[in-house]
């Protein structure tokens, strides 16, 4: 079984400042993707980026990167200049890679990270 | 492309109660997956469909069902509510439901049980 571990349950940043929320996950598959979503006030949960495994470079979205630690099994958000739009709820997820059922579309969490930008 | 619509967005029940609460994908998306978002368990994979056909379950009571219509809209069901079952439900579509697939998700139908 996958666990997905967000030791932060909140954060504080300054808007044009930078932030950057841990994530670390136990597996034992070789193959899997990693996802970090954001679910602001309204509820509504948005991707912010993806990352592969078996892909070594770090995916960047905008002002959105990770630091993908395979070997430490950590996968870290950066959020660069801060907006007030970003603040929300950031959850880590996992998805095993794989064509047994128990892989289809299923999404593992961890517990989520609050982000507060303030003025 | 319209994104995914979740029906109705809140919902009082009592207990004992049954509950049937729909989601509709993005067009073109087959797999729907479910999840249950609670302040103390997190957010919880209930189940996930493609082509009408169950295919992955999570640890949740049989009081927990669902469907997924040949139009790929999806429905859940809990039957004989309990106040634990209070939560926002999530509906998730992807195009096949693999992990290259990127989940994409609805507003979510908040239920409340009394």
């Amino acid at each position: 079984a996958q666990t997905v571990t967000q030791s932060q349950p909140e954060m504080s940043v300054q808007e044009a400042e930078t932030v950057t929320l841990s994530c670390t996950y136990d597996t034992s598959e070789s193959n899997y993707y990693l996802f970090w979503y954001k679910q602001p006030p309204s509820r509504q949960m948005i991707l912010v980026i993806r990352q592969e495994a078996y892909k070594q470079q770090n995916a960047t979205e905008n002002r959105f990167s990770v630091n993908f630690q395979k070997a430490a099994k950590s996968f870290s958000l950066k959020i660069s200049d801060s907006q007030l739009g970003d603040t929300a709820m950031y959850f880590c997820a996992f998805m095993k890679h794989g064509v047994t059922t128990d892989s289809w579309g299923k999404l593992q969490f961890g517990a989520g990270t609050q982000v507060v930008v303030t003025p | 492309k319209a994104g995914v619509t979740q029906t109705p967005r809140y919902l009082i029940k009592t207990r004992g109660q049954q509950v049937t609460l729909s989601c509709s994908p993005i067009s073109g998306h087959r797999s729907v997956s479910w999840y249950q978002q609670t302040p103390g368990q997190g957010l919880q994979f209930l189940f996930e469909y493609f082509s009408e056909t169950q295919r992955n379950k999570g640890n949740f009571p049989g009081r927990f069902s669902g469907r997924q219509f040949s139009n790929s809209r999806s429905e859940m069901n809990v039957s004989t509510l309990e106040l634990g079952d209070s939560a926002l439900y999530l509906c998730a579509s992807s195009l096949m439901g693999g992990s290259a697939d990127t989940q994409y998700f609805g507003p979510g139908t908040r239920l409340t049980v009394l």
